[in-house]
């Protein structure tokens, strides 16, 4: 079965600092990754997506995230915070053959000025 | 290109009430997803049509639920009688395939806030 723990349900940065959100994955088979975030009042976002191409993956707004099989993990990262990345950040697995997505339970993200 | 949509934004009902939901996915998406978020919890996967048909429903909570996609476009997620525990954000996805392989990219709409009192 798939699953992914998120392993933060909060962080908080101040403007300019790194961004690091920290994501474990489990799965049967080679799994397909990705990072949605919701801002206040919005529908989710994706931010990137991992599919066994480079492991190295790069979204929309500066941020990036590095898929690494030994670890098992998926940890998002920006090099320096904006105030309009606070928001809260999913990592997500497909589920299946049919395609659902499994969820982590979110890590909302505050951006101090 | 309109993305998707749900309609309403928000619903209030009184336990015992009937609400139906609705999705208009993007134009083309043959695959439609319907997710919920209780407060508190993870987003969770309901069901996923292909075209009309309903390929996994494997989610669905319980037979007070009932989903629909007539003519494989816009979709609506009935609940009767409503509960309390149904009360959450009620998300719609759509996609062009489905699929780990081809790490088809979901595409979600604002979300439907369900408040049952």
């Amino acid at each position: 079965a798939q699953s992914v723990t998120q392993l933060d349900s909060h962080v908080s940065v101040s403007e300019g600092t790194p961004v690091l959100l920290r994501c474990n994955y489990s799965s049967s088979y080679s799994p397909s990754l990705f990072w949605y975030v919701q801002h206040p009042n919005k529908g989710l976002q994706l931010l990137l997506k991992y599919t066994s191409a480079a492991t190295l993956v790069k979204g929309i707004n500066g941020f990036e995230a590095e898929f690494k099989k030994s670890e098992t993990s998926f940890h998002l990262t920006k090099p320096s915070a904006h105030m309009s990345d606070a928001a809260e950040y999913f990592c997500v697995v497909s589920g299946g053959s049919q395609g659902n997505l499994i969820f982590g339970k979110g890590t909302k993200l505050s951006v101090k000025p | 290109e309109a993305g998707v949509t749900q309609f309403p934004s928000h619903s209030v009902i009184e336990k015992g009430q009937t609400v139906t939901l609705r999705c208009d996915p993007i134009s083309g998406h043959d695959n439609l997803y319907w997710y919920r978020r209780v407060m508190g919890k993870e987003i969770k996967f309901l069901l996923h049509f292909v075209k009309e048909s309903k390929q996994d429903e494997s989610g669905m909570p319980n037979n007070r639920f009932l989903a629909e996609r007539t003519g494989g476009t816009y979709s609506t997620l009935k609940v009767q009688p409503a509960e309390l525990e149904d009360s959450g954000v009620y998300f719609c996805a759509s996609s062009q395939g489905f699929g780990t392989s081809g790490g088809y990219t979901q595409y979600f709409g604002p979300g439907t806030r369900l408040t049952v009192l």
